[in-house]
């Protein structure tokens, strides 16, 4: 069965105190590997696709990885206002845009 | 480009009604995607609609229905509305069916008493 781990479940930093969210996976076929953010009360806002084993992307002070079995998201020198939970989420061969999601990391950064 | 939209954005309804909610893609996406959000399942693929026709289907009961229009407009339904239908329902747009983003609308969030 496809499935998607999230780790840890909650995540407390301090301010400019850097941290990485890991993804792992356990899916037949990867076509793409996908990480939202959400803030309470809102849709998931899009940060990044990764399509293959050893591709990165980066974004301000996120950067996220990808490898056979799992895709990690690095926040480097995190602030207040990147609290939020973030969300993975696969999309697998055959299931044309299904994306399956992890439970999520709420992360709260503290000043 | 204006965003992924979805009405209405809060809803109230009771025990045995139905309830009809609608999504906008972002212009030129052709696929739409439907979520269930709930603190307990997380988020939880319900169907997904390509040029007026659904191709994919989540593991929920045939009270949920959905369809596309040439517009690419999408519409969800639930009848026999129960007290675990209350959620966030979310809809997202894609331009096609290979690789590219996937965006998220606001969602509505249903409250059923």
């Amino acid at each position: 069965e496809d499935q998607v781990t999230q780790s840890p479940e909650a995540l407390r930093l301090q301010e400019g105190e850097s941290s990485s969210l890991n993804c792992s996976y356990t899916v037949s076929g990867l076509r793409g590997l996908f990480w939202y953010r959400q803030d309470p009360g809102k849709g998931p806002e899009f940060l990044f696709t990764l399509y293959s084993a050893g591709e990165e992307k980066e974004k301000e002070r996120l950067k996220a990885t990808l490898t056979k079995k799992e895709s990690f998201l690095h926040i480097t020198a995190p602030k207040p206002e990147d609290s939020a939970t973030y969300l993975c989420a696969v999309q697998i061969s055959g299931g044309y845009n299904k994306l399956i999601f992890g439970a999520g990391t709420r992360l709260a950064v503290h000043p | 480009k204006a965003g992924v939209t979805q009405t209405p954005r809060y809803l109230i309804k009771t025990r045995g009604q139905q309830v009809t909610l609608s999504c906008s893609p972002i212009s030129g996406h052709r696929s739409v995607s439907w979520y269930q959000q709930t603190p307990g399942q997380g988020l939880q693929f319900l169907f997904e609609y390509f040029s007026e026709t659904q191709r994919n289907k989540g593991n929920f009961p045939g009270r949920f229905s959905g369809r596309q229009f040439s517009n690419s407009r999408s519409e969800m339904n639930v009848s026999t509305l129960e007290l675990g239908d209350s959620a966030l329902y979310l809809c997202a747009s894609r331009a096609t069916s290979g690789r590219g983003e996937q965006f998220f609308g606001p969602g509505t969030r249903l409250t059923v008493l």
